[in-house]
């Protein structure tokens, strides 16, 4: 079975610190990952995807991720913290079932961006 | 071009109450998910749609819950005799295709449904 596990549901950096949020992923086939962002009442963007092109992933408002594979980890990190990222991010992992894409999602990180 | 849109925004019920959630997908989207996100939680898979057929409603929580997609666009996901243990945020997402691995999914806002 395909699972992520988010490592601390809080998270708290000063505006303009190193943002990492961790995520480790269990999955017995190459598994497709993605990170999505949550502003407070609203649905999720995606952030970026690993589909196993390149290791290091770019994506929207500066974050970025790398898959390492030895590790079994997908960590989102951002080199200075905005006010503007205060959200919730939730890393996934998606796998074939039954011939279509279905995704699975941790329990989420609570960024919080200290002025 | 709009995005996943959802009605109501927002829903109490009271207990016993029947309630109907929509989702209006982005147009062309093959695929149609419906998640239910309880507080603090990530979403959690309820059931699947390929246009207009329900191929998978694996993680609906009891046959109080039912979605249908009839035309292969809009889709309602009702529940019937609501239980408290039913508030939550329902979220509704669509994609393009239906079998790639790596397609993005485009969520809709959700409802947050509160039974009292």
């Amino acid at each position: 079975a395909q699972s992520v596990t988010q490592l601390g549901s809080h998270v708290s950096v000063s505006e303009g610190a190193l943002v990492l949020l961790r995520c480790n992923y269990s999955s017995s086939v190459p598994p497709y990952l993605f990170w999505y962002v949550q502003y407070p009442n609203q649905g999720l963007q995606l952030l970026l995807k690993y589909t196993s092109a390149a290791t290091l992933v770019k994506g929207i408002n500066g974050f970025e991720a790398e898959f390492k594979k030895s590790e079994t980890s997908f960590h989102l990190t951002k080199p200075s913290a905005h006010m503007s990222d205060a959200a919730e991010y939730f890393c996934a992992v998606s796998y074939n079932s039954g011939g279509y894409q279905k995704v699975t999602f941790g329990t989420g990180t609570k960024l919080q961006v200290i002025p | 071009g709009a995005g996943v849109s959802q009605s109501p925004r927002y829903k109490v019920a009271k207990r016993g109450q029947d309630v109907a959630l929509r989702c209006d997908p982005i147009s062309g989207h093959v695929s149609l998910f419906w998640y239910q996100q309880a507080l603090g939680q990530g979403p959690e898979f309820l059931t699947y749609f390929q246009n207009e057929a329900q191929l998978d409603k694996s993680g609906l929580p009891s046959d109080r819950f039912f979605a249908e997609r009839p035309e292969g666009s809009v889709s309602t996901l009702k529940i019937q005799r609501t239980q408290q243990e039913d508030s939550a945020v329902y979220l509704c997402a669509s994609s393009l295709a239906a079998g790639r691995l790596g397609n993005e999914q485009f969520f809709g806002p959700g409802t947050r449904l509160t039974v009292l």
